[in-house]
């Protein structure tokens, strides 16, 4: 089966401060992808990333930067210098040999001014 | 590009009746699949619609069943509504489906809430 584990339920920070939001996924395929999506209060998801199993190389993107450790079955997310707009909820999202697209519980982030 | 609109925004409903949502993808996007959002089971697929035909579904009972239109446009439906049915529902729509490795473009969502 296949499991996305968000451990982290909530993050405060002070605006500026970098944060790193983790995600830890299971799965015995070794086809598969890896999602993130951000949940802004006025409840749509918004796609920030995908990643598939056979590229481990970590992407920046402006402020956001996403580390994939295969080894420890890890995709991790970062923002660097957070500010007041990355307050949202984030979810990290496990996709496996086309089946239906599997959710971690969600980190909810609060930037605070 | 209009994004995706669902529609009521807010419903209240009281246990035992039926509700109907609907969602409206962006337009060319063929695939329409529905998400049940609660604080305490997370986000959880409920089924997938592919040009009119249901491709994938959750593990939800027979009372939550939906369907597509020619137009991509799709409605979901609740029958016999339960206390535990209060979620928001979100609807996501992408050109091949939630079961390709494609991004998909969620909606607001509908907030249900059973009395």
């Amino acid at each position: 089966a296949q499991k996305v584990t968000q451990a982290q339920t909530e993050i405060s920070v002070v605006e500026k401060e970098d944060v790193t939001l983790d995600c830890v996924y299971e799965t015995r395929d070794t086809t598969y992808y890896l999602f993130w999506y951000k949940q802004p209060p006025s409840g749509e998801l918004v796609f920030l990333i995908r990643r598939n199993s056979f590229d481990e190389q970590n992407e920046i993107s402006g402020r956001y930067s996403w580390n994939f450790q295969k080894s420890t079955s890890s995709f991790n997310f970062t923002i660097t210098a957070s500010q007041v707009v990355d307050s949202a909820v984030y979810f990290c999202a496990l996709l496996v040999r086309f089946q239906k697209l599997v959710f971690g519980t969600g980190t909810r982030l609060l930037v605070s001014p | 590009k209009a994004g995706v609109t669902q529609t009521p925004r807010y419903l209240i409903k009281t246990r035992g009746q039926q509700v109907t949502l609907s969602c409206s993808p962006i337009s060319g996007h063929r695939s329409v699949s529905w998400y049940q959002q609660t604080p305490g089971q997370g986000l959880q697929f409920l089924f997938e619609y592919f040009s009119e035909t249901q491709r994938n579904k959750g593990n939800f009972p027979g009372r939550f069943s939906g369907r597509q239109f020619s137009n991509s446009r799709s409605e979901m439906n609740v029958s016999t509504l339960e206390l535990g049915d209060s979620a928001l529902y979100l609807c996501a729509s992408s050109l091949m489906g939630a079961t390709t490795n494609e991004k998909l473009f969620f909606g607001s969502g509908t907030q249900l809430s059973v009395l």
